[in-house]
């Protein structure tokens, strides 16, 4: 059973309007972490939480937001996406300070169009 | 920041054995894992290296020396499946083990 649920697999959106990306986790981790990944590049990190804790990337941008309204849920708000952001979205879990894997989900592919 | 340094692409023959270095910054250093990334897909756990030495897991191998700053995946055996990206990614101690990637290693495999 998947334990790092992004919804939606795609999602199209049209330039200037905003969009949100969800992520659920069935583990009760701690952090949870967005990246951003284009086409044959490793994932970036825009932003992770520990806990309620935000962590934001010196180099992410004001246009990505992020809320985490309880432990299972984080979700990533683009509000005006542009066309350099169409991306794929993956979201990541971890324990923290105990040094196990990070669980990815399967990712939310963006386009904007 | 955390540089971590892999090499770009590499291309091995089917059957042969492939080592892909990674080197980081030691500063704050947590522990590292490695990735297998398939085009298109979100990245899977190969292994995770906490202390120095060597893990073996199947064909697969990963090293780690803290002191240098350095790790290797080994891939041995490598069958056609085995072409993806492979990614160093490391956790340096900020609030909740920040987890960094480097650039991936796109691996070919050919016949």
């Amino acid at each position: 059973d998947a334990m790092v649920i992004q919804n939606p697999r795609y999602q199209v959106t049209q330039f200037g309007k905003p969009v949100t990306l969800s992520c659920s986790q069935t583990l009760n981790h701690n952090v949870m972490y967005w990246y951003q990944q284009k086409s044959s590049q490793a994932p970036k990190l825009l932003f992770h939480y520990y806990d309620k804790d935000f962590n934001n990337e010196a180099d992410t941008p004001d246009n990505f937001q992020s809320r985490r309204p309880n432990t299972s849920f984080c979700f990533l708000d683009i509000r005006s996406p542009g066309l350099g952001d169409a991306a794929m979205y993956l979201c990541a879990t971890s324990r923290g300070n105990l040094n196990t894997e990070a669980f990815f989900g399967q990712g939310t592919r963006l386009t904007v169009v | 920041g955390q540089n971590i340094d892999q090499p770009t692409e590499m291309t091995a023959t089917e059957g042969a054995i492939v080592q892909i270095n990674c080197t980081y910054q030691t500063s704050g250093f947590n522990g590292l894992f490695w990735y297998q990334q398939h085009a298109g897909e979100a990245p899977t756990f190969l292994s995770y290296n906490v202390l120095d030495g060597l893990e073996e897991k199947g064909r697969f191998s990963s090293f780690l020396s803290r002191s240098k700053g350095y790790s290797y995946l080994l891939l041995k055996e490598l069958q056609m499946k085995d072409s993806a990206s492979y990614l160093c990614a490391a956790f340096f101690k900020a609030a909740g083990n920040k987890l960094t990637f480097g650039g991936g290693t796109r691996v070919l495999v050919k016949p």
